[in-house]
């Protein structure tokens, strides 16, 4: 069972340039949320969506654009990559909202040049 | 909206001795409050979680206490070994009406060393 696939691991960008960073859970959880984890400032929330076809902003969505077509798919764009976008990106996704387990991939780490 | 304070930021301890981490919260609707282990180069796992209608939990030598009167949440690690060594995050949600969003707000973490 492979849980959460973060897809690329690692990724270095000029500015300006644009990426979509992918996550696919094979666990058929309806609830997926996008964070960003930066030194000494744990992991904020991006955006978030609670199911197929539905997205919403978190703490820090501007930059960002994200997509859910398809249940156990939650893409996250950057359209024009800025240095301040240098982050990891971690993907979770949880069965259901509050009290449920979220389940981590292992980060995608961004670099923007 | 919620704020979570993480203390300490980093924390050294002999193999064999207790690790404790504290945090808190300053909204009190929330009402889960999850602790996550991140090993480097790896995302965050679930290590335990409590909710607020319980005022402790164990798990092997893993524990968690809350106080939701003062609101702050602490976690406690018996016997420490070189393998728990990591970086450990707290959060808390709460289900913000009935949206039931699951977000987190994670404190800033905290690392631990266990000497051996």
């Amino acid at each position: 069972n492979a849980g959460v696939t973060q897809t690329p691991k690692f990724r270095v960008l000029k500015t300006g340039q644009s990426m979509t960073l992918l996550c696919a859970q094979d666990m058929n959880h309806e609830y997926m949320y996008w964070y960003r984890q930066d030194p000494g400032m744990g992991l904020r929330l991006i955006h978030y969506s609670v199911g197929e076809g539905t997205t919403a902003k978190g703490e820090v969505p501007d930059g960002y654009n994200v997509s859910r077509l398809k249940k156990q798919n939650f893409l996250l764009g950057l359209e024009s990559a800025a240095p301040s976008q240098t982050s990891v990106y971690f993907c979770a996704s949880s069965y259901y909202g509050v009290g449920q387990p979220q389940h981590f991939g292992d980060g995608t780490r961004l670099s923007i040049l | 909206g919620e704020n979570v304070e993480q203390h300490p930021s980093t924390l050294s301890v002999q193999e064999g001795d207790s690790a404790v981490i504290k945090c808190t919260y300053s909204d009190s609707a929330s009402n889960y409050f999850p602790w996550y282990k991140q090993e480097l180069g790896k995302g965050p796992q679930l290590i335990i979680d409590i909710r607020s209608n319980v005022g402790e939990k164990k798990d092997q030598r893993i524990a968690v206490t809350l106080n939701k009167t003062a609101k702050h949440f602490s976690l406690h690690i018996t016997e420490t070994q070189p393998e728990d060594s990591a970086v450990y995050f707290c959060a808390a949600s709460n289900p913000e009406g009935s949206s039931n969003t699951g977000k987190l707000i994670f404190g800033q973490g905290t690392t631990l060393q266990v000497k051996p």
